[in-house]
């Protein structure tokens, strides 16, 4: 029963180096979602996505890159990291194409940019 | 610009009370409206939610009411239980977009 995975929990990058989070669900949900969560400030949606090959911005969507070649798996890719991207990253997915459906979270990866 | 607020980031209660949370937006384009709670070091957890088609939404101990005139939203748990301490996040969306408030805090005291 892992509903959304989420690899790896924590990681520290130094300023520019690129990395891949990873974010796999085995519900057979359509709609997936990367948001970021800083201290106050709740989470931010910074990419969606709503089915195999559709990818679209959310609120914050600068310095990070989606896809999505698979219903299961949705990587957000940071191409050259800064320090304004230390946060702690979550993936969600609902068995509908909007966020009105109750998402599922992943445990989130904490990730430090020094 | 925060289009959803939760202005109390904590609240304190003793268990078997009330607990009420409240929560208020500002983008009328918002049409659902949904409470998750979240745990340390796990993701959040849906909760209840409501459409702005209705002014109240019921769920064992937890009942959502929206007030859409004051663009206010608010979460009632009785009775209050330890189990319940942790972070409450209001969230709204519409048009596909997805806003969540900063969260407030809940201790619920034995």
């Amino acid at each position: 029963n892992a509903g959304v995975t989420q690899t790896p929990k924590f990681q520290v990058l130094k300023t520019g180096q690129s990395m891949t989070l990873q974010c796999a669900q085995d519900m057979n949900h359509e709609y997936m979602s990367w948001y970021r969560q800083d201290p106050g400030m709740g989470l931010r949606l910074i990419h969606y996505s709503v089915g195999a090959g559709i990818t679209d911005q959310g609120e914050v969507p600068n310095g990070y890159n989606v896809s999505r070649s698979t219903t299961e798996d949705f990587p957000l890719r940071l191409l050259s990291a800064a320090p304004s991207q230390t946060s702690v990253y979550f993936c969600a997915s609902s068995d509908n194409t909007g966020p009105n459906q109750p998402q599922h979270f992943g445990d989130g990866t904490r990730l430090s940019i020094l | 610009d925060q289009q959803v607020k939760q202005n109390s980031p904590s609240l304190s209660v003793q268990e078997g009370r009330i607990s009420i949370l409240n929560c208020d937006y500002t983008n009328s384009m918002f049409d659902y409206f949904l409470w998750y709670k979240k745990y340390p070091a796990e993701g959040p957890t849906f909760l209840i939610s409501i459409s702005s088609i209705k002014d109240k939404n019921e769920d064992g101990r937890f009942t959502v009411f929206l007030n859409k005139s004051a663009k206010h939203l608010s979460l009632h748990i009785v009775p209050s239980q330890p189990g319940d301490s942790a972070v409450y996040f209001c969230a709204a969306s519409g048009n596909n977009d997805m806003r969540f408030g900063a969260g407030t805090r809940l201790t619920v005291k034995p």
